[in-house]
């Protein structure tokens, strides 16, 4: 019964390292997405995949890329992280693109 | 600009009142508009959606209003319980789905 699994939990860098945040879900769902969340602020939509073999930009995609591997993975690649980038980083999945989202429990990323 | 606001950051109430939070938004013409919770350190977790042409959902002794004309929804906790306290986020869904900064709850017994 995993639902959504990010991994990993926490992780630290340095600017101008990369790093990729992993996700899965074992629900059979078609969409997944991926926000950000800033201390006292609501989700902010970075990439989302409608089907799997797409992708797509959200409100604040710059400075990340996706890959949609299959139906259940949707990885999140940080290519230089910058520490405008540290937040809280949550995956979600739906199994369609206008239906209720199932999150994961989150990244927590710092880049020092 | 499109903009979703949530009423005011922090709410605190009492145990056994209603809790009633507010979701107005500007520039949307949403299909539909949901409800999360999200407890610290967590994930949020899906409540209740309402669509469009939905006055009124309710599920046990959480009710949500959807008014098209106002631009608002309205999400009610009845008889509240200290376990209600938690952040509540409301969510667009006009092609990408929207969210609010969220409304803290805090149910004091």
């Amino acid at each position: 019964n995993a639902g959504v699994t990010q991994t990993p939990k926490f992780q630290v860098l340095k600017t101008g390292q990369s790093m990729t945040l992993q996700c899965a879900q074992d629900m059979n769902h078609n969409s997944m997405y991926w926000y950000r969340q800033d201390p006292g602020m609501g989700l902010r939509l970075i990439y989302y995949s409608a089907s799997e073999g797409t992708t797509d930009k959200g409100e604040v995609p710059n400075g990340y890329n996706v890959s949609r591997l299959n139906k259940r993975e949707f990885s999140l690649r940080l290519e230089s992280a910058a520490p405008s980038q540290t937040s809280v980083y949550f995956c979600a999945s739906s199994p369609g693109e206008y239906q209720p989202q199932h999150f994961g429990d989150g990244t927590r990323l710092s880049i020092l | 600009s499109q903009k979703i606001e949530q009423n005011s950051e922090a709410l605190n109430i009492q145990e056994g009142k209603t809790a009633t939070l507010t979701c107005n938004y500007t520039n949307y013409s949403p299909a539909y508009l949901q409800w999360y919770r999200q407890d610290p350190g967590r994930g949020p977790v899906f409540l209740l959606l309402i669509r469009e042409n939905e006055k009124e959902k309710r599920k046990e002794r959480l009710k949500v209003t959807f008014d098209t004309t106002l631009k608002q929804s309205l999400f009610h906790i009845t008889a509240s319980q200290p376990a209600d306290s938690a952040t509540y986020l409301c969510a667009l869904n006009a092609g990408k789905s929207t969210f609010g900064d969220g409304t803290t709850l805090t149910v004091k017994p």
